[in-house]
């Protein structure tokens, strides 16, 4: 079946440090892709998405590349600030039979001023 | 624009109890979605309504837990009796069409529950 597997965590970084969260997947036929951000206390937030191979998402300054060839979608922001601690999800959509979101199991990002 | 809203955010429960969630979503959203979120992991899908019929319910502990969607607007999930290993964020979601092309799911802030 369908899978997304994300780096452990959690991530603590310093203000204005560069952030790379992985994620690989494993997925029939040709999944979109996306990151979901939880911030405390609230629900789960669309980030960014792909739904083609090649195709970068961004928003907020995060990008990520849908890579085919290594079935990987990294979530990368230049400078991270403090707002930006949250708990960080990566998903896959399929419309074959399952035709739903898998998520994997999430990376806690914490920004130190 | 009102988003998709739970209730209660907090319950607290002995084993073999039941308690219901209640769900709200975005006006107009044909589809809603019912997750379960347990510490650590990533939302799981429970149960999916297109309107008020069931689309998925393939992961729903069907001996225990229970959801309708009454009129294809409101929804309750329902855990009767609850256990320990129930203790999870539910997380109710809503879309505006559930077909093969996917549309954005937007999320409620969950209810937390506990189950002692």
């Amino acid at each position: 079946g369908d899978s997304v597997t994300q780096m452990e965590g959690p991530v603590t970084l310093s203000e204005e440090a560069f952030l790379t969260i992985n994620c690989t997947y494993t997925a029939t036929g040709y999944p979109s892709l996306f990151w979901y951000v939880q911030y405390p206390g609230e629900g789960l937030q669309l980030l960014l998405k792909a739904t083609k191979a090649d195709d970068k998402g961004s928003n907020k300054g995060f990008e990520a590349t849908y890579r085919k060839e290594t079935t990987s979608f990294h979530l990368e922001k230049g400078s991270v600030q403090v707002s930006d601690s949250a708990v960080y999800f990566c998903a896959l959509y399929t419309s074959g039979s399952a035709r739903q979101l898998t998520f994997g199991s999430g990376t806690q990002l914490t920004v130190l001023p | 624009e009102a988003g998709v809203a739970q209730s209660p955010r907090y319950k607290i429960i002995e084993k073999r109890q039941s308690v219901a969630f209640w769900c709200n979503p975005i006006s107009g959203h044909a589809t809603l979605y019912w997750y379960q979120q347990i510490l650590g992991q990533g939302p799981k899908l429970l149960i999916q309504f297109q309107n008020n019929g069931v689309v998925d319910d393939s992961q729903l502990p069907k001996d225990r837990f229970s959801a309708e969607r009454l009129k294809g607007v409101d929804s309750t999930l329902k855990i009767q009796p609850a256990k320990l290993e129930d203790s999870a964020v539910y997380l109710c979601a809503s879309s505006s069409s559930g077909s093969t092309i996917y549309n954005e799911q937007f999320f409620g802030p969950g209810t937390r529950l506990t189950v002692l």
